[in-house]
């Protein structure tokens, strides 16, 4: 079975340009998630998706981060404009979705976005 | 607002030895409490977890203890192995109303021959 697919996985870029990373979630899972992970963090959550829904979004910096998930399979984050402190790994999880599974879910590779 | 706290930031232990990695929590309405493996370049996966209403949960080498009156858990690893080298997380996870985990700080552990 294959697993959470991201790319690209290595990103660098001057502050202020855009940026976009691309998720596939692992095949029938409905929810999907979007983390940041600073150097010698624990993930934070940005976004949640249950299918094509997003159903929490608080975390998500909507000045600038913007996220979409159409059909309800992949998933893109964008930045737009980027920021020095914006340099993190980014994480996208799915899970099968329903009550009690939330704890199950499973990783991709993540994104090393430096932005310089 | 720092709902998980973890301990120690790093460890070392000797190959064969005993690996214990605690977590403490601020908030009584959590319903799981997994611990996650991360290795250099990888996401995190998922290791063990348990639920609030059992004390211990044992999968191989890798132990949960879980004291809810002190709102304390546990990772040990028995007769560690240079291969456990990795980060590891807790987490605690509500399903009720907006469903979340929340991420420890993590542990990086070496175990050395």
């Amino acid at each position: 079975e294959a697993g959470v697919v991201q790319s690209p996985r290595y990103k660098i870029i001057e502050k202020k340009q855009p940026v976009a990373f691309w998720c596939n979630p692992i095949s029938g899972h409905n929810t999907l998630y979007w983390y940041r992970q600073n150097l010698g963090q624990g993930p934070e959550l940005l976004i949640r998706y249950e299918n094509e829904e997003a159903v929490d979004d608080s975390q998500l910096p909507k000045d600038r981060f913007s996220a979409e998930r159409l059909k309800g399979v992949d998933s893109t984050l964008k930045i737009q404009p980027a920021e020095l402190g914006d340099s993190a790994v980014y994480l996208c999880a799915s899970s099968p979705g329903g009550q009690g599974a939330t704890y199950e879910q499973f990783f991709g590779p993540g994104t090393r976005l430096t932005v310089l | 607002q720092q709902q998980v706290k973890q301990s120690p930031q790093s460890l070392i232990v000797q190959k064969g030895g005993i690996s214990i990695i605690n977590c403490a929590y601020e908030n009584t309405a959590f319903d799981y409490f997994p611990w996650y493996q991360q290795f250099p370049g990888k996401g995190p996966a998922l290791l063990i977890a348990i639920r609030p209403d059992v004390s211990e949960k044992k999968e191989g080498r890798f132990t949960i203890s879980f004291n809810k009156s002190a709102k304390q858990f546990s990772l040990h690893i028995m007769d560690s192995q240079p291969g456990d080298s990795a980060t590891y997380f807790c987490a605690v996870v509500s399903n009720f109303g907006n469903e979340k985990l929340t991420f420890g700080t993590g542990t990086r552990l070496t175990i050395i021959p």
